[in-house]
């Protein structure tokens, strides 16, 4: 069985800081993975998208890295802003179409 | 327009009661699911259906029951509701049998927050 684990549970950092987000898992036989993000009350918002066979994939100030043979991913944020305050969470793709999450790193950004 | 939109967004009901919450895709998308987050934030799986077929199906109570009508529904149906069952629900979708660099990736909803009393 897949478990995703997400470090740190939270986080708080000044505006302008960079944001370094990790998830790891525990089985390497993935068909992708993708991040997201949450705000309070709010529905998923697909941030990346990585297939097995990518190495990392980059969308403005986002930047997600997949290294399966470690079983991690890391999603990294440049020049973080108030507005990036959210929820941002893990989940990993098996070849079984079942999608597990990781429980979340909740991000404050001071401004 | 809302790529993934369920209703109701809010249900309030007693224990005991029968209810429904409604999910429509309309990105031609071949695969949606039912996902459920607890109090503490956690998404787990529930039920996904290809095609109209089902094809993933966790463990939870039969009270809950899927139905997809055609391939841009999903509507989930829930019997004899318990406190236990309080929590949001989120329907996704995803396209899955063509191939390309953002297959697989989920298109969730704004969710349905249910609260049993």
């Amino acid at each position: 069985k897949q478990e995703v684990t997400q470090i740190p549970a939270a986080l708080s950092v000044p505006e302008g800081e960079n944001l370094v987000l990790n998830c790891s898992f525990t089985d390497s036989a993935i068909y992708n993975l993708q991040w997201f993000r949450q705000d309070p009350g709010k529905g998923l918002t697909s941030l990346l998208l990585i297939q097995s066979s990518q190495r990392e994939q980059t969308s403005g100030r986002l930047n997600a890295s997949l290294d399966k043979s470690s079983g991690r991913s890391t999603l990294y944020i440049a020049a973080s802003q108030p507005g990036d305050s959210a929820t941002y969470l893990c989940a990993v793709r098996g070849n079984d179409y079942k999608l597990s999450f990781g429980a979340g790193t909740t991000v404050t950004v001071r401004a | 327009d809302t790529a993934v939109s369920q209703t109701p967004k809010y249900l309030v009901t007693q224990m005991g009661n029968d209810k429904s919450i409604k999910c429509e895709q309309n990105l031609g998308h071949d695969t949606m699911y039912w996902y459920k987050q607890d109090s503490k934030k956690f998404l787990k799986i529930m039920f996904s259906y290809n095609n109209k077929e089902l094809i993933i199906n966790e463990t939870v109570p039969n009270r809950f029951s899927p139905k997809s009508p055609d391939k841009a529904h999903l509507n989930l149906h829930i019997n004899s509701l318990e406190l236990g069952d309080s929590a949001v629900y989120f329907c996704a979708s995803s396209q899955d049998r063509l191939a390309g660099a953002n297959t697989g990736e989920l298109f969730f909803g704004e969710g349905s927050r249910l609260t049993v009393l």
